[in-house]
Order: structure tokens, then sequence, then C-alpha cells
């Protein structure tokens, strides 16, 4: 199974926020990161959170670390129908930063 | 005008023959990589860079080849040996292996038939 585990699909009305949730296995994990995918494109860098932080704030983006619990989320405050796209969680371990490993994606569709 | 490129966006190559994909950044990176991606599923690692000349394999390595003679290219090759190679290709990059940030390019959508 994944090392990273995501649900799979996610539905907010405009204007509401969106929660997509996360949960990672490797207690080492140095830097846990989402990422955007839009339809036939590559990976967009949203936002990343180290290891010894617990809250990350940027703009209309939250990260949330549970480290206890293994437990990442990303809050999209005002949700628009640009924000329609899949959501990546990964991680990344220190001992060896080239391993990052990705949970399956979150698809949010935004309705208007 | 800073970035990632990879080309083609699209890909078709008959089932027996080798096709390599092409990822060229001009951020001055040292390490590069590649990943697969399937409908439903995280990105896989197949290969990855630190440095010119260096290359490791990932998870899933067997039947790829790639080469790193320049910094700012790292192309991939999908052999015949590869028995899925129907998939999306991501090249991604960093400023160094230690880096936080991580980012891709647009991608190669590269189908066998």
């Amino acid at each position: 199974g994944e090392d990273v585990e995501q649900s799979l699909f996610l539905s907010v009305r405009e204007g509401d926020s969106s929660v997509i949730n996360c949960t990672y296995t490797d207690s080492s994990s140095t830097y846990l990161y989402w990422y955007k995918q839009e339809p036939g494109a590559g990976l967009q860098l949203l936002t990343y959170i180290f290891s010894n932080m617990d809250m990350k704030q940027d703009q209309r983006l939250t990260v949330l670390l549970n480290k206890k619990d293994k437990h990442l989320s990303l809050r999209i405050a005002d949700t628009q129908t640009g924000d329609s796209a899949i959501y990546f969680c990964a991680e990344s371990i220190w001992e060896n930063n080239n391993d990052m490993r990705f949970g399956a994606g979150t698809r949010l569709t935004v309705k208007p | 005008d800073g970035g990632i490129t990879q080309s083609p966006k699209y890909l078709f190559r008959k089932e027996g023959q080798n096709v390599t994909l092409s990822c060229e950044q001009n951020l001055n990176h040292d390490a590069m990589y590649w990943y697969r991606q399937d409908p439903g599923q995280g990105l896989r690692l197949i290969y990855y860079s630190q440095i010119v000349n260096d290359f490791q394999k990932g998870d899933i390595a067997e039947g790829y080849s790639v080469s790193r003679e320049k910094k700012e290219s790292f192309p991939l090759t999908v052999t015949s040996a590869q028995k899925n190679p129907t998939a999306f290709y991501l090249c991604a990059s960093k400023e160094a292996s230690g880096s936080a940030e991580q980012y891709f390019g647009p991608g190669t959508r590269l189908t066998v038939t």
C-alpha cells in the first residue's frame, strides 16, 4: 500500500473552505509538501512545511501538521472554481532527500 | 524565463521501439529527477541525478535508462524492455539534493501501441 494516504475525492461549493487530509507513515519525514496538478499539466509546488513546525499559512492556504498522529492537512479558504485540481501530499526524508513519497492525490471539485 | 521544459508534450510509439524523452532546466539546479504517473496513483521515482555525470536508480528503474552529460539536461530513454511504458512522465529538479523545494516540468504523455 501507499506510504502516504489521501482520500481520492472532495467536492465543495465556491466560497466554502476545503480541507484536504493526508496521513504518512515515516516518523523521520523531514519535509511535507502539497502540490497541485491541473489536467494534463505538471505538479505545481503550493507549499511545504518542515517537520518541526505545526502550522504554516500562506494567503488562502493553511497547512497543519500533527506529527504525533502523522497527519497533514491543507485548508483552502474561500475556494474558487480555479482551485479545482488534484492535490498531492508528499513527504521526504532527510537521510535520503532524493526519496520523495507521494500520495495518490485528492481530486477537488469546486461547484459554482 | 526560468523553468523546466519537457518535450514533446505527447509522444506516440510502436511497441518494441526505444524512445527518448527530453528534460531541460535553466534554473542552475544540480539535482534532477524522473517520475512516472499512472492514473489514480501517486508519482513513482524512476531515476535521479544529484550532479553531472552521476545518476541513481529509483524505485522503478527497470526498462529505463538516463544520462547526465550536462547540468541542464537529463534525458530519459524508455526501452523496449519496459513492460508497460504508456504513462505520463514528469521531470523535476532541485537546487541541490538537500534542498526542500522540488519543481516539476509540464510532463510528457507517452502512448505505446
